[in-house]
């Protein structure tokens, strides 16, 4: 199994720029979730897909962020305009069903935004 | 909101045992899980507990009381490998993962 796979593992940008984090899941999962992990915040859930659904978004910080999941094997994570702060390491994780499944993360995308 | 306590960071020694401890206040409970995450790699799987008590795997083992909001890893016979970040997790309602901030471990020769 190839695991969850990232794209791209580093990406460094200047302030106002679009940035786009892309997300293949393991195969057969039905559940995508999109976390941020920075160092004064930890480890941070923005949003989670059941079967290409946004079922909860409270996390996704502001309207710069967007996450859409066109199909069972895709899913991005849009930040525009982007911004210094936004700086992190974006994790997208994925799980077979709901109860007692464990969550696979992907080995993440590190942002820096000039 | 939600509130999830552990300890900064500790130090044990090669061979050792060490307990890192983890208390929660949420407004859900449906399983408290313990990931493992070396610097600058990505949170690995270790164990969940949903019932109170005690699940063993292997050289780590996970204890939990729901009534007292606390649960525990313990890891035992110590080795350098284990030096790495280790989460508390609980997961809410639905399929919602909240996570402490994490307890990071230094393995001392």
């Amino acid at each position: 199994d190839a695991g969850v796979i990232q794209s791209p593992r580093h990406e460094v940008t200047e302030m106002g720029q679009e940035v786009t984090l892309r997300c293949k899941p393991i195969s057969g999962h039905d559940y995508l979730f999109w976390y941020r992990q920075t160092m004064m915040r930890g480890l941070e859930l923005l949003i989670y897909f059941n079967n290409n659904v946004p079922i909860d978004d409270s996390g996704m910080p502001e309207d710069r962020f967007s996450a859409k999941m066109p199909n069972a094997s895709f899913s991005t994570l849009k930040i525009q305009p982007s911004e210094p702060r936004d700086s992190a390491v974006y994790f997208c994780a994925s799980s077979l069903g709901q109860y007692l499944e464990t969550q696979y993360f992907g080995p993440g995308t590190r942002l820096l935004v000039l | 909101g939600q509130n999830i306590d552990q300890p900064t960071e500790m130090t044990a020694t090669e061979g050792a045992i060490v307990q890192i401890n983890c208390t929660y206040q949420t407004s859900g409970f449906n399983g408290l899980f313990w990931y493992q995450q070396h610097a600058g790699e990505a949170p690995t799987f270790l164990s969940y507990n949903v019932l109170d008590g005690l699940e063993e795997k292997g050289r780590f083992s996970s204890f939990l009381s729901r009534s007292k909001g606390y649960s525990y890893l313990l890891l035992k016979e110590l080795q350098m490998k284990d030096s790495a970040s280790y989460l508390c997790a609980v997961r809410l309602y639905g399929n919602k993962l909240v996570f402490g901030a994490g307890t990071i471990l230094r393995v001392k020769s």
